[in-house]
């Protein structure tokens, strides 16, 4: 089936620690993103990547990296620097980015809580 | 700065019964505006997505609608059936040249009950 993959889908992080949540996505599509969920809160853009080795930074991206060295993968890693990091992680992915007139197809999420 | 506002924030109704969830957005300049349903712990799924020419769209039981001029939209849900329980968002993506932005709103959540 085609879809977008996101694991784990529980993670637990130490004070310093840094982690990375991982993305796969076999629809072909060219975009892909990170969205972080609070309670409350609208989605916010960590970062985005529009064709392989490129990305961007979104509205959030401090204490945040990414890489994009396939089509198919865009992981995030959760740095130190990234004082409150515990929420849920959403990927996502659209036919081309940026964004534009695109249906964009979201992953199951991550919940990443620090301990 | 490009907000949307949704409301409820929280909404229960009994099983069968038809609700309306609003949104309302200052985002210019405009490109579309979408609905998407979230289940508890899960990703969100796109319901229906609306252009600036579009009044109304529908997909099964659920029905959007679009005035652009007072910036507002509206998603009906018809016969609630117990599945319809989630949060439902409202996404808002304002043009920039040749990309756009999303602006989501903090979503209503449904609870549908016996």
């Amino acid at each position: 089936d085609g879809g977008i993959t996101q694991s784990p889908k529980y993670l637990f992080r130490k004070e310093g620690q840094n982690v990375t949540l991982s993305c796969e996505q076999n629809l072909n599509h060219d975009a892909m993103y990170w969205y972080r969920q609070d309670p409350g809160q609208g989605l916010r853009l960590i970062y985005y990547s529009q064709i392989v080795n490129d990305f961007q930074k979104g509205d959030i991206a401090e204490g945040y990296s990414v890489s994009r060295e396939k089509k198919e993968s865009f992981p995030l890693t959760v740095t130190s620097a990234q004082k409150n990091p515990t929420a849920f992680y959403l990927c996502a992915s659209s036919i081309q980015g940026p964004l534009y007139g695109n249906t964009i197809y979201f992953g199951e999420g991550s919940w990443l809580t620090v301990v | 700065k490009n907000q949307v506002e949704q409301s409820p924030q929280s909404l229960i109704i009994l099983e069968g019964k038809n609700c309306t969830l609003q949104c309302n957005y200052t985002v210019s300049p405009f490109s579309n505006l979408r609905w998407y349903k979230q289940d508890t712990g899960r990703g969100p799924v796109s319901l229906t997505i609306m252009t600036f020419s579009e009044n109304t769209k529908s997909n099964g039981r659920y029905t959007a609608t679009l005035d652009a001029d007072t910036k507002q939209s509206s998603l009906h849900i018809t016969a609630s059936q117990l599945s319809d329980s989630a949060s439902y968002i409202c996404v808002v993506s304002a043009r920039a040249g040749t990309a756009s932005k999303l602006t989501f709103g903090t979503g209503t959540r449904l609870q549908v009950t016996l």
